[in-house]
């Protein structure tokens, strides 16, 4: 069974710095991996979708890798700004197995940054 | 193009009452799930489909039922409501399973059974 784990639960910084959220999963057989932004209250806003061909992505101010065979997955932000404020999720689309088909979720980091 | 859909946005149920929560998708595509989240976690897996007529459960099944009788609509059925039931609920779809098809979520309903 897939399972996939965020580290740190929550991160505090001053606007700014740069900063990076890992995610771990113990299941290699992927289709993708998906980083996603969560404002409270609200649904799911994808950020970066990595093929699990790929090795990373980047959109603007966010940079995601992705090591398939250690399992592993990291989200960085440069310049961390006030609005990037939220709860961030990782999310692996399992291609074997009994999570073929099927996102896992880890249970989100928790941003915040303040001015 | 909406995408995803949800409705109602908000709903509060007595203990034993049932309800449907609504899901479409404009987007012609042939996979849609349905995930809770509780708070403070991330999302479980309740019910899937690959296609029009196929459905299939997730990770916490109990208590939900699922129906998909088009590509764009997948409708999650509660029947005699429970407090565990009480969360966030969000469908999502996606065109496959190949790598660059990542998944389109709506905007959630949110739950509470008293």
């Amino acid at each position: 069974k897939q399972e996939v784990t965020q580290i740190p639960a929550a991160l505090s910084v001053p606007e700014g710095e740069n900063l990076v959220l890992n995610c771990s999963f113990t299941d290699s057989a992927i289709y993708n991996l998906q980083w996603f932004r969560q404002d409270p209250g609200k649904g799911l806003t994808s950020l970066l979708l990595i093929q699990s061909s790929q090795r990373e992505q980047t959109s603007g101010r966010l940079n995601a890798s992705l090591d398939k065979s250690s399992g592993r997955s990291t989200l960085y932000i440069a310049a961390s700004q006030p609005g990037d404020s939220a709860t961030y999720l990782c999310a692996v689309m399992g291609a074997g197995g009994t999570s073929y088909g099927k996102l896992t979720f880890g249970q989100g980091t928790i941003l915040t940054v303040h001015p | 193009n909406a995408g995803v859909t949800q409705t109602p946005k908000f709903r509060i149920l007595k203990i034993g009452q049932s309800m449907t929560l609504q899901c479409a998708q404009d987007m012609n595509h042939n996979y849609m799930y349905w995930y809770r989240q509780d708070p403070g976690m991330g999302l479980k897996l309740i019910y899937y489909s690959v296609g029009a007529g196929i459905t299939d459960k997730g990770e916490v099944p109990n208590g939900y039922n699922v129906s998909r009788s088009t590509t764009e609509d997948f409708p999650l059925r509660l029947e005699l409501a429970a407090p565990s039931q009480t969360s966030v609920y969000f469908c999502a779809s996606s065109r496959g399973l190949a790598g660059y098809n990542e998944q389109f979520f709506g905007p959630g309903t949110r739950l509470t059974v008293l």
